[in-house]
């Protein structure tokens, strides 16, 4: 079993819409998660940290389920410019190591 | 510049040959990390220094995989004998601490006929 496990979708949404997907991480000691955005042939970058009691930053919305091993993100008012492939990465419990899901792919429309 | 730099962008080699890719952290960042980043799938860790040291090599696939940051700052991750298996974007990291935000380069894609 990968140690992060992401719907690859596509998920493709019209500019305006809500889109939300989740990513389920294995190791229960994990105790730091992100998202992470990902351009085409382009290097990963921080979106977000997610926090215990969730978190909103602008149109981003990112929750933790502890119980359920589950970390979900959330895009309201979609931009074409959210077009991307959003990684979600939990660390292995030693702080350094992190782990990447295979990355979630959403496409905007005009 | 400001950000991670990484050369060669991109790097055609043979079956066979050595390749060695550079990295230049952002300054004063004291992490250092390599992933690779195979077509469709998300960065995978391959090795962490903090400073000159090599606290981790787990994830470097086999021993024709060699990392080395000998003054704390720019790193190398050289391979050997390469193999078409080893075709993928090789990224670096850096971080001011052990944990935190990873900043990217943007990566050294391999190629190996």
């Amino acid at each position: 079993r990968k140690e992060v496990e992401q719907d690859p979708g596509p998920f493709n949404v019209p500019e305006g819409a809500t889109v939300a997907f989740n990513c389920t991480y294995s190791n229960s000691a994990s105790q730091s998660f992100f998202w992470y955005r990902q351009d085409c042939r382009k290097e990963p970058k921080l979106l977000m940290s997610v926090y215990s009691s969730g978190n909103e930053d602008g149109r981003f919305t990112a929750q933790l389920n502890r119980a359920s091993q589950y970390i979900s993100l959330l895009i309201r008012d979609s931009k074409l410019s959210d077009s991307a492939t959003y990684l979600c990465v939990v660390n292995k419990g030693d702080d350094y190591k992190l782990s990447f899901g295979a990355g979630t792919t959403v496409t905007v429309r005009a | 510049g400001a950000g991670v730099s990484q050369s060669p962008r991109y790097k055609v080699a043979k079956r066979g040959q050595d390749v060695a890719l550079r990295c230049d952290p952002i300054s004063g960042h004291v992490s250092l990390f390599w992933y690779q980043q195979a077509l469709g799938q998300g960065p995978e860790f391959l090795t962490y220094f903090q400073n000159e040291a090599q606290l981790d090599k787990s994830g470097l696939p086999s021993d024709r995989f060699f990392a080395e940051r000998p003054e704390g700052s720019v790193s190398t991750l050289k391979i050997q004998r390469t193999q078409q298996e080893d075709s993928a974007v090789y990224l670096c990291a850096s971080s001011p601490g052990g944990s935190g935000e990873l900043f990217f380069g943007e990566g050294s894609r391999l190629t190996v006929l």
